[in-house]
């Protein structure tokens, strides 16, 4: 499997703070996405990224920001934290072609309280 | 824009049963199509793949797919469970963006509970 880490693995917040959540991989992979995870919702896309400083929105963006400054490296930003992004976010990677395998995080489950 | 849909939303069989977790698709063309598993408090671990050649494919841990392009649909397969397929099971279209970057649209998932 590809070595995919996500920091921190849990965290608690506040609503109103500002929360970073990162992910790391060291396969090189060119795509990098999030993913919030919710019951009955299956696994929903974020953002993603499909080269450094390379960026798009997916099907729940608002409220979220990301930022790739190195290929190993995509950070999810919540700028001011709300109740309803309570969810398990989980990170995912892929070497580039369609077709190609996407290697998924371990996943961080974050509660806004 | 795609969409992947999983009619049951669980499922219950009993151990050494065949099961049959279905899906559907809709993408205007020949689709990337995708099983992933995720145990309790995992991540999620790809089964098996498609998007050409044989229209049935072997996966990991037993599981086979059939891609049926008639019926829009790429339905998973085992013929004995074993206790420890019970799980969480997402099937997943893959296509270009209108942005053109290539991303996967997650069904909402089929949770399999295993009888012993």
């Amino acid at each position: 499997d590809a070595g995919i880490t996500q920091s921190p693995r849990h965290k608690v917040t506040e609503t109103g703070t500002p929360v970073t959540l990162r992910c790391h991989q060291t396969e090189n992979h060119r795509y990098m996405y999030w993913y919030r995870q919710d019951p009955g919702h299956g696994l929903r896309l974020i953002h993603y990224s499909y080269g450094v400083k390379d960026t798009d929105k997916g099907e729940v963006s608002d409220g979220y920001s990301v930022s790739r400054s190195k290929t190993e490296d995509f950070l999810l930003t919540l700028e001011s934290a709300t109740s309803s992004q309570t969810s398990v976010y989980f990170c995912a990677s892929q070497r580039g072609r369609a077709g190609d395998t996407q290697y998924f995080g371990p996943g961080t489950r974050l509660t806004v309280l | 824009a795609q969409s992947v849909t999983q009619p049951d939303i669980h499922i219950t069989v009993s151990e050494g049963a065949s099961l049959e977790l279905r899906c559907n698709y809709s993408y205007g063309a020949t689709p990337y199509l995708f099983w992933y598993v995720q145990s309790p408090g995992q991540g999620l671990q790809l089964l098996l793949k498609y998007f050409s050649g044989d229209t049935l494919v072997q996966g990991i841990k037993g599981f086979e797919a059939e891609f049926k392009r008639s019926q829009s649909s790429f339905n998973l397969r085992k013929p004995s469970v074993h206790w420890s397929d019970a799980a969480e099971y997402f099937c997943a279209v893959g296509a270009y963006s209108g942005a053109g970057s290539y991303q996967l649209t997650f069904g909402k998932g089929t949770k399999l509970s295993v009888i012993p």
